[in-house]
Parts: C-alpha cells; structure tokens; sequence
C-alpha cells in the first residue's frame, strides 16, 4: 500500500518569505498526487494537482509543487508568504483512479510572523 | 463545478442520540462517495468508501453498526453516527467522485460533531 510523509509537523516563516512544504509518498507507479490546505474549522481547499505530463504544477494562490519522480517527492513551494496563508496543509496520493487508495498525509502547519 | 455539499454543517447532540449526515453533490452524479473523519489536529483517515445502491465497504476498526452509510442516488449519501457518545465528537468530510473526473475526489465542507 502507498504511504505519504510529511517530514515538517510545524513551520514558521516570516510574511513575505519564501515557503517550501515537503511531501513523500511510497508508491511503485506514478501516482495522482494532491495538494490541499484547511483553515481552522473549515473544510479542504485543492491547491494543485498532479496527474501527468509536466512535472511543475502551478495552482491557486501563488502555490506550484515539482514531481520529482527519482525522489518520490512532490514538495509545495510559494516565493513570497502570505498572512492568510498561515493554515494546514496536506499533501495527498492515489494510487487509481476511483479513488482507489487515495492517502492524506500527516499534514504541515504553517504558521506566518508579521 | 463539481460541488459537494454536506449538512448540517454543525450539530451537537446527547450521548445515546443517533444524528444524520448528509453529503450532496450539486452538479455532477457521484459514482462514488466517500465519508471521512478528521480529529482536532489529526489527519482525515477513511472511515468507508459507498456506491450508489450498494452497501459501503467500511476501512478496518469502523463500525459499520455504528456508523450508518446510505448511498441511494447518485447524488445523496448519509451518514448516520448511531447510539452517539463523546468519543464519537469529530469533523466529519464527505467526497464524491465523478465519473468524468475519476481520478479526483471533490470533498464538501465538512460537519462539526459535538456529542455531550
């Protein structure tokens, strides 16, 4: 079965800094690969997806992650930080579609200073 | 497109109490719903995976006595939390699936569960 890590538990950045989220999965194939944040109390939000072709994705909100297929890794990256930002993130894998074996990670909190 | 639903999106109740779900999608038929469970400061974990007019198939350690899964349109699943008691007190996410989008799910906004 596929496994997700997500090595940070907590980050703090600065507003305006740069910003970068690591994700790993444990799957033998390429699998679709998800990006989503939640704010306190309220449901996911999908920032980005994988599913094939180009391995740099962009999304909403200024956000992009590389599939970087010799590593197993699909890290979220934004350039400059912003107070809204600051929420949880979860980095997510299928391995089918259907969603078959679809796995959250432990999820990032990002915490933003002024 | 692709909106999910869900409703309540709060509710509290007495331990013992059953309390019922329910998850929509708005503009697409779901072939495939999906309801999770997420505690404070926890990750979702998959609670059951349901198919329209069929019984859903329950992750291990669920109980499918306890939590009631109806999926009988391919727009509407329930999920009843029966005989409710504080442990059960959670956020509860559905999503569903599209059949021409299978290989993403759209997940609603989630239910707050408060058992007292």
């Amino acid at each position: 079965a596929q496994s997700v890590t997500q090595p940070d538990i907590h980050i703090t950045v600065s507003e305006g800094a740069s910003l970068e989220l690591r994700c790993n999965y444990s799957y033998g194939a390429t699998p679709y690969l998800f990006w989503y944040v939640q704010s306190p109390g309220q449901g996911l939000q999908l920032l980005l997806k994988y599913f094939s072709g180009d391995t740099l994705v962009q999304g909403i909100k200024g956000f992009e992650a590389e599939f970087k297929r010799s590593q197993s890794s699909f890290n979220l990256r934004k350039p400059s930080v912003h107070w809204s930002d600051a929420a949880e993130y979860f980095c997510a894998v299928g391995a089918g579609g259907y969603g078959q074996n679809f796995v959250f990670g432990p999820g990032t909190r990002l915490s933003v200073l002024p | 497109g692709a909106v999910v639903s869900q409703h309540p999106s709060w509710v509290i109740c007495k331990s013992g109490t059953s309390v019922k779900i329910e998850c929509r999608s708005l503009d697409f038929q779901a072939t495939t719903m999906f309801w999770y469970r997420q505690f404070p400061k926890q990750s979702l974990m998959l609670m059951a995976t349901s198919n329209e007019g069929s019984k859903a198939t329950y992750e291990q350690g669920v109980e499918k006595d306890k939590f009631l899964i109806n999926h009988a349109s391919l727009t509407l699943s329930t999920l009843t939390v029966t005989s409710a008691h504080p442990e059960d007190s959670s956020f509860y996410i559905c999503s569903a699936i599209s059949g021409r989008a299978y290989n993403e799910q759209f997940f609603g906004p989630g239910t707050r569960l408060t058992v007292l």
